[in-house]
Order: C-alpha cells, then structure tokens, then sequence
C-alpha cells in the first residue's frame, strides 16, 4: 500500500530565516505531488503541483519555491520567511493514470510558526 | 465568489441525531465531487466519493445535483467519534482539486 511522510512535523522558525520541508511517497512510481497551505480557520490553498521530476507548477506568486529531485520526493523551500508563512503545510499525492475519479492523499503535514 | 462554499458551522449535535451538509460550487464544468474529514490538527482525509445517482456508505450518504451545483453528505446516528471538520472538495479540471473551508461538526453526548 501507498503511504506518504512528511517531516518535520512541528518547526518554529524566525522571520527571514530559510526552510526546507520535505515529502516523499513510498509504494507507487510516477505520483502527482502537491504542496499545500492551511491557515488557521481557513480552507486549503493549492501552492505547487508536479507531474514528474524536475516539472513544478506554480499555483500563486510567494516567497516559497517547490523542487522534485526524485520521483517520489517533493520539497517545499524559502530563502526567507515571512511571517504570513506560518501555517499548516500538506503534502499530497494522486495517481498520474487516475481517471475522473481519482482523488488526493495527505501526509500528516507539517504545522510551521515564523516568529 | 468562493468556487467552493460550505456553511461553517459549528453544528452541535446529540449523538444519536440525523445531520446534514451543503455545499454549493461555481464552476458547472466540474468533473468529480468528494467528501474529506479532517479532524483537529490532522490531515484531511477522504471520506467519500460523491456520484451524479447518489451513494452510501454505511452511516454516510452523498447527494449531487450538477443542475443547482449542489453537494450534500447527510449522517444519520451521529457518533461522538464523527466530531470533526467536514471539507467539500471538487475536481475543475484536470489533476486540480478545490476545497471548500469546511463545516465543523461536534456531536454531543
């Protein structure tokens, strides 16, 4: 079976430093990744979305960038936060041979604080 | 407009009770309908499809109306274990889902 992880799973960070989270899928080739944001109360926001290794679209302009140097590994990235990055961040996966029906599985995510 | 809208809630029912969700989305050329839970500080986690004919599964049953653009998911013998934030999800197009905020659901003993 197919399982997601996602580390950290807690960070605090200061304003202006760098980050890293990262994703990586286990037990499937060729996944559709995505990054997303949950502010708090708030629903989910689609930042980056990939279909192979090395394609990354970009969904909204921000200070984050998103790599996939592998093809079951996703990674999220700053230069330097913002403290509007806090939030709670999700990594997902879809099969890339899915039909209409195929839907998006999380990860555990990652609750980032930038103070 | 939001593309995917869901009444926030919270909704506090006894357990044992009959409750039911809406959601209502933009886009009339959606493809594909779902139903996540997520419960406090977790990941969203999919509860259920959602077909043009209507389906259930156990306790849990979805409707889709493509005329009025209309999602609902109806819980019947609420349990206390159902408290949790219920999200709308919609596929546009292609690999893209749309979430709606949710609706949150406490069930009381």
């Amino acid at each position: 079976s197919q399982t997601i992880h996602q580390w950290p799973a807690t960070l605090v960070q200061p304003v202006g430093s760098p980050l890293s989270l990262e994703c990586t899928v286990e037990g499937t080739s060729n996944p559709n990744l995505y990054w997303y944001r949950q502010a708090a109360g708030r629903g989910l926001q689609l930042l980056f979305y990939s279909v192979g290794i090395g394609q990354i679209s970009s969904e909204v302009p921000q200070n984050l960038s998103a790599s996939r140097p592998q093809d079951r590994q996703f990674i999220l990235s700053s230069k330097k936060l913002l403290l509007s990055d806090s939030g709670f961040y999700l990594c997902a996966w879809s099969s890339a041979s899915g039909g209409a029906g195929e839907t998006q599985y999380f990860g555990p995510g990652t609750r980032l604080l930038v103070l | 407009r939001k593309e995917v809208e869901q009444d926030p809630g919270p909704f506090n029912v006894p357990e044992g009770a009959t409750v039911a969700f809406n959601c209502t989305y933009s886009n009339s050329a959606s493809q594909s309908f779902f139903w996540y839970r997520q419960d406090c500080r977790k990941e969203p986690k999919l509860l259920m499809s959602v077909y043009s004919s209507g389906n259930e599964d156990g306790r849990f049953t979805a409707q889709l109306n493509r005329a009025s653009q209309y999602i609902s998911l109806l819980i019947r013998d609420s349990k206390l274990s159902d408290s949790a934030t219920y999200l709308c999800v919609v596929r546009e197009y292609g690999n893209k889902l749309v979430f709606g905020a949710g609706t949150i659901l406490r069930v009381k003993s």
